[in-house]
């Protein structure tokens, strides 16, 4: 069965200051699919950025990129010029590339990190 | 485009009672799923449903039930409610027509079960 693994409870960050948060993920499959979504304080979940496992360049959104590494199973996320408005809670998530897969195609997701930002 | 709603927002029950949820997706969507999130096992699967039938199940008791209309518009069900399923469950809506499509999360519904 997949699995994934945040292992930073929480974190802080200074505003303007960059922040990594720390996911891997366990599976057998090669064809896969990695998400890292946000979850403000009493607000809707959203996506922050996505990664197809097939693909070799990270993936990038502004100020969101990540750091994927097939081989070492990690998929870390990189906050830059961190900003008030990104403090909340950040779920790394896994989802098989078909249905047959292991995660069924649904979403196995981290017990997440929660980020505080510091003015 | 509306985003993904459930209602109502916030539900206390009683142990043995039941109750229903339900989550209309973003118009045009034909998946929704359903995810149950609390404190100690974080965000867990429960069903997920595709131009009204049921794709994909997690690993919950039968006491948890789904369905989709015709419109997409999703309900689940749980009876002879414990304590334990006090939570907020999510729902999630999809194009559908590929897992790599977003997942579109509602804002949840707190369930307190006492």
């Amino acid at each position: 069965a997949q699995t994934v693994t945040q292992s930073q409870p929480e974190m802080s960050v200074q505003e303007a200051e960059t922040v990594t948060l720390s996911c891997t993920y366990d599976t057998s499959e090669s064809d896969y699919y990695l998400f890292w979504y946000k979850q403000p304080p009493s607000r809707q979940m959203i996506l922050v950025i996505r990664q197809e496992a097939y693909k070799q360049q990270n993936a990038t959104e502004n100020r969101f990129s990540v750091n994927f590494q097939k081989a070492a199973k990690s998929f870390s996320l990189k906050i830059s010029d961190s900003q008030l408005g990104d403090a909340a809670m950040y779920f790394c998530a896994y989802r098989s590339a078909h249905l047959s897969g292991g995660s069924q195609g649904n979403l196995i997701f981290g017990k997440g990190t929660k980020l505080s930002v510091k003015p | 485009k509306a985003g993904v709603t459930q209602t109502p927002r916030y539900l206390i029950k009683t142990r043995g009672q039941q109750v229903t949820l339900s989550c209309s997706p973003i118009s045009g969507h034909r998946s929704v799923s359903w995810y149950q999130q609390t404190p100690g096992q974080g965000l867990q699967f429960l069903f997920e449903y595709f131009s009204e039938t049921q794709r994909n199940k997690g690993n919950f008791p039968g006491r948890f039930s789904g369905r989709q209309f015709s419109n997409s518009r999703s309900e689940m069900n749980v009876s002879t409610l414990e304590l334990g399923d006090s939570a907020l469950y999510l729902c999630a809506s999809s194009l559908g027509g590929r897992l790599v499509d977003e997942q579109f999360f509602g804002p949840g519904t707190r369930l307190t079960v006492l």
